[in-house]
């Protein structure tokens, strides 16, 4: 069965950093790019960044290009989202999401975690 | 950025009703769209997969069609289970783009 557990939001002040952590089982985790996506109170999803199977290829959203370190570690099937310069518009759940292919790295997410709620405010 | 506009942001519907939610790219996508249900306080779920093919375990009443530029969602007999608010993703390229999503109530 395959499982995402997110785990790191919080309480943070603007200007400052979080680092979200993403632990999956239940798949051959290097296989498969694996992407951030967030929902801001009462509104819609927003995708925030996808990393590649290796690690070797990232990509963000405009809003988070510059601030936020998408990484993994495929030796602790875990996937991680360093978030530096928080403003009050990074308010979100995060989710963390498996792309359904091994094909590309892009594709539809068929496995999403919980969710993690990350506030920032002073 | 793929702009993709989501219609009806919102409908009341009944039990039983055929259910139509529309998405409309701002360029050419192939069939790479996705439809999500999301449930309050849930995280999305995958409904259907390259615009027409139905993600495992999700009811047969739900179905996907489209190509290019327009896309559908379908509920072909709505349940009080599939309440909820569905999104359309985008996986042509980067940057990713949602819907703004639609909000199914209860009649």
């Amino acid at each position: 069965e395959v499982q995402l557990l997110e785990s790191g939001g919080g309480l943070v002040q603007p200007g400052g950093s979080l680092r979200l952590s993403c632990a999956a089982s239940g798949f051959t985790f290097s296989n498969y790019a694996m992407s951030w996506v967030r929902q801001a109170p009462g509104k819609g999803l927003e995708w925030v960044s996808t990393i590649s199977g290796s690690g070797g290829s990232t990509n963000y959203a405009d809003s988070v290009k510059g601030r936020f370190t998408i990484s993994r570690d495929n030796s602790k099937n875990t996937l991680y989202l360093q978030m530096n310069s928080l403003r009050a518009e990074d308010t979100a759940v995060y989710y963390c999401a498996k792309v359904g292919t091994t094909v590309t790295t892009t594709g539809s997410f068929d496995y999403w975690g919980q969710g993690t709620l990350v506030t920032v405010s002073s | 950025a793929i702009q993709m506009t989501q219609s009806p942001s919102s409908l009341s519907a009944s039990v039983g009703d055929r259910v139509t939610i529309t998405c409309r790219a701002s360029q050419g996508i192939r069939n790479d769209l996705g439809w999500y249900q999301q449930k309050p306080g849930k995280a999305p779920k995958l409904l259907i997969y390259d615009a027409s093919n139905l993600q495992s375990g999700v009811p047969s009443r739900f179905s996907g069609s489209g190509s290019g530029t327009d896309f559908t969602l379908t509920i072909s007999s709505l349940q009080p289970e599939d309440f909820a608010t569905y999104y359309c993703l985008q996986d042509y390229n980067y940057p990713l783009t949602f819907g703004g999503g639609t909000k199914v109530e209860i009649k």
